[in-house]
């Protein structure tokens, strides 16, 4: 069964410094592999999907990267601003049974004016 | 384009009701999916469908029911409501089921 843990489960920083949150997953076997940001009382919102082809992606200030063989994504966040506060789910798209994202708990991020 | 709406925001129910979750979404989306978060568990998939007329069941189907009539709608069918079903429930959407998957803001449930 695909397990996707995420540590730390909290975490904070002061402004202005680069962070990087750790995902892994213990089966390798994925189409693909989604970052995404929540936002207390709100829904998902989709950051980065990086395909099990991939390497990684970037979109601003956010990099993700992918190495399936090891089962580690990793998301880097440069210049961290207060406005990055959120929790921040990791998600696998897993290429057995049901089409489903298998998530993991999250980190919850603070970033400190 | 509004992506994915779901309502209503907030419910509460008592055990034994009934009661249907909307969602829906305007980007032509074939996948269609139902999860719901609860502390400690993380998010969990009830039902999907991958287009109108076709749906199965996910990681924690029981006591829910879904279909999909047209390709814009899925709603979520709560038959006889239980204290246990008390959760946030999202719905997502993608183009296929392989891709980028879109989230609504969510349905927060609580059944007493």
């Amino acid at each position: 069964k695909q397990e996707v843990t995420q540590i730390p489960a909290a975490l904070s920083v002061p402004e202005g410094e680069n962070l990087v949150l750790n995902c892994s997953f213990t089966d390798s076997a994925i189409y693909n592999l989604q970052w995404f940001r929540q936002d207390p009382g709100k829904g998902l919102t989709s950051l980065l999907l990086i395909q099990s082809s991939q390497r990684e992606q970037t979109s601003g200030r956010l990099n993700a990267s992918l190495d399936k063989s090891s089962g580690r994504s990793t998301l880097y966040i440069a210049a961290s601003q207060p406005g990055d506060s959120a929790t921040y789910l990791c998600a696998v798209l897993q290429t057995k049974g049901a089409q489903k994202l298998v998530f993991g708990q999250g980190t919850r991020l603070t970033i400190n004016p | 384009n509004a992506g994915v709406t779901q309502t209503p925001k907030f419910q509460v129910l008592k055990t034994g009701q009934s009661m249907t979750l909307q969602c829906a979404q305007d980007m032509n989306h074939e996948y269609m999916s139902w999860y719901r978060q609860d502390p400690g568990m993380g998010l969990r998939l009830i039902h999907y469908s991958v287009g109108a007329g076709i749906t199965d069941q996910g990681e924690v189907p029981n006591g829910y029911n879904v279909s999909r009539s047209t390709t814009e709608d899925f709603p979520l069918r709560l038959l006889s409501a239980a204290p246990s079903q008390t959760s946030v429930y999202f719905c997502a959407s993608s183009r296929e089921g392989l891709y980028e998957q879109y989230f609504g803001p969510g349905t927060r449930l609580t059944v007493t």
